[in-house]
């Protein structure tokens, strides 16, 4: 079935270093990609999103390319922050509205 | 953005009693909900999709009986932990879906402590 597999956590980073949380899929058709992110004890909050092959989606420096060929989903930042600490989730989602989640990493940065 | 409303953020209650959590969205119209478990340091689990005006689908292992959802409009939702137990205690999660985009916007949570 399909499924979303994210690197293991916790990454821990010393701020205005460069980040990569990486996220690979499994998916028998064309779904959308996403990233959400999870402050401690809050809910989620999107992120970014790509819907198709070769999109990007990117907000607060955030940064992911859809990439069919290698079903990835990396995403990125040039330079993160102390306040960018969180837990990061990749999920695909098909036309059924249903969220296929990976196992979250968490971040920690340092200052 | 659109905006989902989810009271209360955190509840503590008796063994045996039961606990109704809402979820709204404040700002669109929410033909479809969805709420998730998330145990400490894991994933969200799906427990139940839920359509406005109609019965919510389970997920596997989801005890219908035991998780009472109900969606009478478009804008509210609500999950009601009967009979609460401490091996209910969790952080509960809703989503919304709609706003005009095909995405799910979801609430800040509610955590629940059994004692």
């Amino acid at each position: 079935g399909d499924s979303v597999t994210q690197m293991e956590g916790p990454v821990t980073l010393s701020e205005e270093a460069f980040l990569t949380i990486n996220c690979t899929y499994t998916a028998t058709g064309y779904p959308s990609l996403f990233w959400y992110v999870q402050y401690p004890g809050e809910g989620l909050q999107l992120l970014l999103k790509a819907t198709k092959a070769d999109d990007k989606g990117s907000n607060k420096g955030f940064e992911a390319t859809y990439r069919k060929e290698t079903t990835s989903f990396h995403l990125e930042k040039g330079s993160v922050q102390v306040s960018d600490s969180a837990v990061y989730f990749c999920a695909l989602q098909y036309s059924n509205y249903q969220l296929i989640w990976g196992a979250g990493t968490k971040l920690i940065i340092k200052p | 953005g659109a905006v989902v409303s989810q009271h209360p953020s955190w509840v503590i209650c008796k063994s045996g009693t039961s606990v109704k959590i809402e979820c709204r969205s404040l700002d669109f119209q929410a033909t479809t909900m969805f709420w998730y478990r998330q145990f400490p340091k894991q994933s969200l689990m799906l427990m139940a999709t839920s359509n406005e005006g109609s019965k919510a689908t389970y997920e596997q292992g989801v005890e219908k009986d035991k998780f009472l959802i109900n969606h009478a409009s478009l804008t509210l939702s609500t999950l009601t932990v009967t009979s609460a137990h401490p091996e209910d205690s969790s952080f509960y999660i809703c989503s919304a879906f709609g706003g005009g985009e095909n995405i799910q916007y979801f609430g800040a949570g509610t955590r629940l402590s059994v004692l």
